[in-house]
């Protein structure tokens, strides 16, 4: 399959930890990268390869994977990390290089 | 540091061509070590990977656009092209540039297409 499977909406408190998920086959070869997308903006770079972060990236962000689930994880979630998230691959199933997830809106209460 | 920033009409007419430039600074269009894509957003939508280039012109499509897209390169003007033909509503979105490695990084700031009469 050439897709990767997001929730729609995540919602965590104010300083809590949140993880979002990303599934999908090509996740058991290829690691996923995740970006970070605010109403009006392009998205951003937040986690890439196995778990890192570009320069300017809090390190309340981090990245896992499990088999054919990828996770980014915000430990101590703050206001301006509501956006929504998106992650993407290469894809396995050889007909198109990469794929996106269909993203998940966070909300920080 | 690389930045990128897209170019090209705002307004298409339906069944016409949209074609959009992506013009990169900071760095070389013929560096070996980067592809270079459009991804689009419809409104209120996600992310769609439309396609990529190598500077040696290899090109890789998304197969639901292939029929429809053309992606080109001018190392000369260190700049990337976008052309997808036919054009009804549906297409109608933001249209992003970005440097891609294993992940897509930076990104242009994005430019509204509407498609419309």
């Amino acid at each position: 399959s050439s897709e990767l499977t997001q929730d729609p909406a995540v919602s965590v408190a104010l300083g809590q930890t949140v993880r979002i998920t990303c599934q999908g086959d090509s996740l058991r070869s290829y690691y996923a990268s995740w970006y970070q997308q605010k109403p009006g903006q392009a998205p951003v770079l937040v986690i890439y390869g196995k778990n890192n972060r570009p320069s300017g990236i809090p390190d309340r962000f981090s990245g896992s994977s499990s088999g054919n689930t990828a996770s980014l994880t915000i430990t101590g979630a703050q206001a301006e990390d509501e956006a929504d998230y998106y992650c993407n691959s290469r894809d396995s199933s050889g007909n198109h290089p990469w794929v996106f997830g269909g993203g998940t809106k966070l909300t920080v209460l | 540091q690389l930045q990128l920033q897209e170019s090209g009409p705002g307004l298409v007419k339906p069944s016409e061509t949209l074609s959009l430039t992506c013009t990169v600074s900071g760095g070389s269009i013929s560096s070996s070590s980067y592809y270079w894509g459009w991804i689009r957003q419809p409104p209120g939508k996600g992310l769609e990977w439309i396609g990529s280039i190598y500077y040696s012109g290899s090109t890789y499509y998304n197969p639901s656009l292939k029929s429809r897209v053309t992606i080109s390169v001018d190392t000369s003007k260190n700049q990337f092209s976008l052309k997808l033909s036919s054009v009804t509503a549906a297409d109608t979105a933001v249209y992003y540039c970005a440097t891609i490695s294993d992940w897509f990084d930076p990104w242009g700031q994005g430019t509204l297409v509407t498609v419309s009469s």
